[in-house]
């Protein structure tokens, strides 16, 4: 199975630019997608297929890469962006996810 | 608006079968893709497999001779049946549509206990 490799944490400031890294073991195209979850609630779609905003998703959050090499852009960082993100890839079959960066604020 | 919610028992023991439905609202399953996905204790998520529009499915290989996914398209509902389960089975279930999933249920938690 592809593994995706995540930072277990990052902790910034409020108004701050944060990119949060996924690295796949193998390439997978730039089917790469990132989620956000908050504790006791699903994930969220942010970004689909490497750079693609979800809809409704703030354009705060933005996506980058191809191959094996992926980032996931919060800019401006906000107090309600605390949460765990997740990047998955649907290139290799079977579809696999990183073990998730959890985002704290200073 | 398109709502999936997971519903099934929270426990079950060891060597019996899981068995959780999804329940569609807003949007036909005869449509796109709808798959299962776990989220362990310590946040590892895997998927788990999915139901096609047409009734085709596909698994996770590592699940391949325990999960099966079937649908009641009357019902506009779908459901994860997972065999022999142990206790590494004890983790939040979710449904989704489509890979990636952009709706996803709020998931249930299931602990695997005697």
């Amino acid at each position: 199975d592809t593994v995706l490799t995540q930072s277990p944490a990052l902790a910034v400031s409020p108004g701050e630019r944060v990119s949060i890294s996924c690295r796949a073991s193998e390439g997978v195209n730039s089917y790469m997608h990132w989620y956000q979850q908050k504790p006791g609630q699903q994930p969220k779609l942010l970004i689909y297929k490497a750079s693609n905003l979800a809809s409704g998703v703030p354009a705060r959050f933005s996506g980058s890469g191809s191959g094996t090499d992926f980032t996931l852009t919060i800019d401006p960082v906000e107090a309600d962006d605390t949460a765990t993100y997740f990047c998955q890839q649907s290139w290799n079959d079977p579809p696999t996810f990183g073990g998730g960066t959890k985002l704290e604020l200073k | 608006e398109v709502q999936l919610q997971e519903s099934g028992p929270g426990l079950v023991k060891p060597s019996q079968s899981l068995s959780l439905t999804c329940s569609v609202t807003g949007y036909s399953i005869t449509s796109n893709y709808w798959g299962w996905i776990r989220k362990f204790p310590g946040n590892k998520m895997e998927w788990m497999g999915y139901i096609s529009y047409s009734g085709s499915t596909s698994y996770n290989p590592s699940l391949k001779s325990r999960i099966s996914i079937t649908r009641d398209t009357s019902k506009n509902q779908f459901f994860l049946q997972l065999n022999s389960v142990t206790t590494e089975d004890t983790a939040t279930y979710y449904c989704a549509r489509e890979i990636p999933g952009d709706y996803w249920g709020q998931g249930v938690m299931v602990t695997v206990s005697s």
